[in-house]
């Protein structure tokens, strides 16, 4: 029962450089989400997804892109990478039936990224 | 804009003893909120989750509570044992998104 898997779960890179951080899941849910959590700001929302092919902005979506080419997978890419995006990465997806979301989200095990 | 803050940041309790995590919110228009416990290196573990028409739901030996008027939760945990040792998240779901509060770490001494 893998739930929601992210890779890769350590990462360092030098600033400018670029990178794809994957997360898969295997329940079949609908919605799927970025977070980014730092110190003292707690869990932050980049961009969240409600359906293969949709994405949308959170609430700190700069220096970033996301895609959702497959229902399972949900891909977020930083172009060029600054300093200000060392962070933890965390993804979450959840089974949306109804108009309003009230499903609990499930996360993966975050990916840790450094940039220097 | 949405706030949510938890108080204490940091608990230190004996082993046995009954506890309450709290966590207030700005915005009472929520659609519900959920309690997650995240251990040093992991993501986060949904523990409950309320509906906003919800006053209260348990799991064992957590209860969660939800005053939607006040804008405040409260996570009791009863006889508490090291392994309830971690970080306890509460997140408001307003339209869709999770907005978090920066969390309660909770240590349990045997």
């Amino acid at each position: 029962n893998a739930g929601v898997t992210q890779t890769p779960k350590f990462r360092v890179l030098k600033t400018g450089q670029s990178m794809t951080l994957l997360c898969a899941q295997d329940m079949n849910h609908e919605y799927m989400y970025w977070y980014r959590q730092d110190p003292g700001m707690g869990l932050r929302l980049i961009h969240y997804s409600v359906g293969e092919g949709t994405t949308a902005k959170g609430e700190v979506p700069d220096g970033y892109n996301v895609s959702r080419l497959k229902k399972q997978n949900f891909l977020l890419g930083l172009e060029s990478a600054a300093p200000s995006q060392t962070s933890v990465y965390f993804c979450a997806s959840s089974y949306e039936g109804g108009e309003i979301p009230n499903q609990p989200q499930h996360f993966g095990d975050g990916t840790r990224l450094s940039i220097l | 804009k949405q706030e949510v803050t938890q108080i204490p940041a940091a608990l230190s309790v004996p082993e046995g003893e009954n506890l309450v995590l709290n966590c207030s919110f700005t915005d009472s228009a929520i659609y519900n909120l959920q309690w997650f416990r995240q251990d040093p290196g992991k993501g986060l573990t949904s523990l409950l989750l309320i509906q906003s028409s919800q006053r209260e739901q348990t799991s064992g030996r957590l209860n969660a509570s939800l005053d939607k008027s006040s804008g405040r939760s409260t996570l009791y945990i009863a006889a508490s044992q090291p392994g309830d040792s971690a970080t306890y998240l509460c997140a408001v779901n307003l339209r869709g998104k999770l907005i978090f509060g920066q969390g309660t770490e909770l240590s349990v001494k045997p």
